[in-house]
């Protein structure tokens, strides 16, 4: 079974300032998800990827897969920010529900 | 709209009643399932439909059954509940393609909160 790590566990930061947010898994993968979380809301996803890099607006996802690491940038944060930002990985069953291990996630808080 | 719809939203049941959470997506997906949210766990699978007509185990079956009735649908349903699945479900569907340049789709109803006294 994969183990997902996500740090930090909590961060908050003020306007503007650049994050980042690491995960860490334990063995190899077919892709790996970025999702975001608001209080009391549903679960989106922001990003799937299996190498290199991927940008969405301020957002952007890489990711190492020798070093089995992926990381979440947010440039120029901004206080809608605030969520929880969890990380997903897929195995290599097909890359449906039976591969996909979650982090606990990372809340975010970013102060006017 | 697209998207994945949970019903009911909220639902409160006292220990030994049933119910059933329906969960329905209109974007053609093949793989549906059913994931609970509790503090300080994270997301844990439940069960999963890889397609139409088939269902297996996740990490955290027991308590639960599930129906993939058509691929649009995928109901999840709590025979005798108990205080410990008080919890937030999330149904869930996805496409993926892994050959060559890794695409895909994932996405998540806005969640079942489920209190069993």
């Amino acid at each position: 079974k994969n183990e997902v790590e996500q740090s930090p566990q909590n961060l908050t930061a003020q306007e503007g300032e650049f994050i980042t947010i690491n995960c860490s898994y334990s063995v190899g993968i077919s892709a790996l998800h970025w999702l975001q979380q608001h209080p009391g809301g549903g679960i989106v996803s922001l990003f799937m990827l299996s190498s290199g890099k991927k940008k969405h607006g301020r957002l952007i996802a890489t990711i190492n897969i020798q070093e089995k690491h992926s990381s979440l940038h947010i440039t120029a944060s901004h206080p809608r920010d605030s969520a929880v930002y969890i990380c997903a990985v897929s195995g290599y069953s097909g890359g449906g529900a039976d591969g996909l291990t979650f982090g606990k996630g990372t809340h975010l808080i970013i102060q006017p | 709209n697209a998207g994945v719809t949970q019903n009911p939203k909220f639902q409160v049941l006292k220990t030994g009643q049933s119910m059933t959470l329906q969960c329905a997506q209109d974007m053609n997906h093949n793989s549906m399932y059913w994931y609970r949210q509790d503090p300080g766990m994270g997301l844990r699978l439940i069960y999963y439909s890889a397609s139409e007509g088939t269902t297996d185990k996740g990490e955290v079956p027991n308590g639960y059954n599930v129906s993939r009735l058509n691929k649009r649908e995928f109901s999840l349903r709590l025979e005798s509940a108990a205080p410990s699945q008080t919890s937030v479900y999330f149904c869930a569907s996805s496409f993926f393609r892994l050959a060559g340049a890794n695409t895909g789709e994932l996405f998540f109803g806005e969640g079942s909160r489920l209190t069993v006294l």
